[in-house]
């Protein structure tokens, strides 16, 4: 079956650092987003991508993040100067185009990054 | 804006008794809804969906989910509860519309199966 593949699993930097995430979504899938969660809570909506540009993102997605389509099979989310409340699991997540048929978009996940910021 | 809420934040339940874990949503127009659970250390995982037609809704590991448009809510049920139920259960919802919508989840709702 296929899947959304994460890595790391785990990454610990220090305050001020770049970090990037990486996410292969599933293959057929256009549209891909990032999450993330803080201590097992609720799930975060960051930002949202399709046809190589943001479609949506949220007031948490501030400058100091990025998202990024490099090649046809990765998708990234870039941190530039990490802070201690950036800590949190970060999930990526594709979807088919919802709106076809039955296809209602649902939004399939990864296993999640988990990121500590010290 | 649309919006989800789950009203519980833990919902505790003897092995073999029903379960039900409760959602409630706002939305413009007609939804789209889900339910997904999530393990300890884990990602979320889809469960079910509501698309149209039928109010009752069956999904993975014998959950299933009533839709109540009247009350706009989408709750989730299983007869029989199982300890490995245990876990942290979201309900989300997106418009049922064209293009792009974003999905948004609820605050999630931990579910824990006594022995």
């Amino acid at each position: 079956e296929p899947e959304v593949t994460q890595t790391p699993s785990h990454q610990v930097t220090q305050m001020g650092q770049e970090v990037i995430l990486r996410c292969v979504p599933i293959s057929n899938h256009l549209y891909f987003y990032w999450y993330r969660q803080i201590l097992g809570q609720k799930v975060e909506f960051l930002v949202s991508f399709y046809n190589n540009e943001i479609s949506e993102k949220s007031e948490i997605f501030d400058d100091q993040f990025s998202v990024e389509r490099p090649d046809g099979s990765n998708f990234t989310l870039k941190i530039r100067s990490t802070k201690l409340e950036d800590s949190a699991m970060y999930f990526c997540a594709s979807s088919d185009p919802p709106g076809q048929g039955l296809n209602t978009g649902e939004l399939f996940f990864g296993e999640g990054s988990r990121l500590t910021v010290l | 804006a649309q919006s989800v809420a789950q009203p519980e934040d833990q919902v505790n339940v003897a092995e073999g008794n029903p379960l039900t874990v409760k959602c409630t949503y706002s939305v413009s127009g007609n939804p789209y809804l889900f339910w997904y659970v999530q393990y300890p250390n884990r990602g979320l995982q889809f469960l079910l969906k509501y698309i149209t037609g039928d109010n009752l809704v069956k999904g993975s590991y014998g959950f299933e989910a009533e839709f109540n448009k009247s009350q706009t809510s989408f709750h989730l049920k299983k007869p029989s509860a199982l300890v490995s139920d245990s876990a942290l259960y979201f309900c989300a919802v997106r418009p049922n519309s064209g293009g792009y919508q974003k999905v948004t989840f609820g605050i999630g709702t931990k579910l824990q199966v006594i022995p």
